[in-house]
């Protein structure tokens, strides 16, 4: 299952509303997870099974999606969240992550 | 507190052989599914390979299939990635994870990469 998300990069200020979709090639029900990656340190899951928070994650943090398209939302952008995101999908045994999406500073 | 340490990483030529390895404490391995993702520099996540609870399943992306050999030793509380015929396209830092689960059908389970370690780097090169 190939996963495909737009856009590859984007630069955003603090304060600011980001959104960052992720398409698969096949259905995958709500088998969609999202995780965190900065450098020099491992992933970090923020949302998993579509929308579901992980716990201690915060709100400005948010997922939806089914099917084939889902989106992950950055409310209010904080200087904490200048990272790159990854949405990964384990609807098939041969689990598959996205090319990634790079928040940068404006 | 959940961890999960790695080792073994290092300097490789084309064609050997290295032995990771994943140290877990703070949860009850024998009940967790786990996972190696891999990153090269430069690039993205890339899922490797998976190992059921009991290790009676395992899991390879298409480009490690017959290479790398995931295994787990549960009274040691230490997985394993055995990688062989090594190229430099391998050239990564590897991470271990703990699956959660989060659905089931039938023997497949629907899961996410809950705890991470911190990584080991492997680099094939003469």
């Amino acid at each position: 299952i190939q996963l495909t998300q737009s856009p590859s990069s984007l630069s955003a200020s603090v304060g600011d509303n980001v959104t960052i979709t992720c398409r698969t090639s096949l259905n995958i029900n709500r088998y969609l997870n999202w995780y965190q990656k900065k450098p020099g340190t491992p992933p970090k899951v923020l949302i998993f099974a579509t929308s579901t928070l992980k716990s201690g994650v915060p709100s400005r943090f948010s997922g939806s999606g089914s099917g084939t398209d889902f989106t992950l939302t950055i409310t209010d952008l904080q200087p904490e969240d200048f990272a790159t995101y990854y949405c990964q999908q384990t609807s098939s045994s041969l689990v598959t992550f996205g090319q990634g999406s790079k928040v940068e500073i404006k | 507190e959940e961890q999960l340490l790695e080792s073994g990483g290092g300097l490789v030529q084309p064609g050997g052989s290295l032995r990771l390895s994943c140290a877990a404490s703070g949860f009850i391995f024998d009940t967790s599914g786990m996972s190696w993702v891999r990153q090269a520099p430069g690039m993205g996540l890339e899922w490797v390979s998976a190992i059921s609870a009991s290790g009676e399943h395992t899991y390879y992306t298409d480009s490690v299939k017959g290479l790398f050999t995931v295994s787990r030793d549960n009274p040691k509380n230490t997985m394993y990635l055995q990688m062989n015929s090594l190229r430099a396209e391998d050239t990564a830092t590897y991470y271990c994870a703990r699956n959660i689960v989060v659905g089931r059908s039938g023997i497949h389970r629907y899961y996410y990469m809950a705890v991470w370690g911190h990584g080991t780097t492997v680099t094939v090169s003469s």
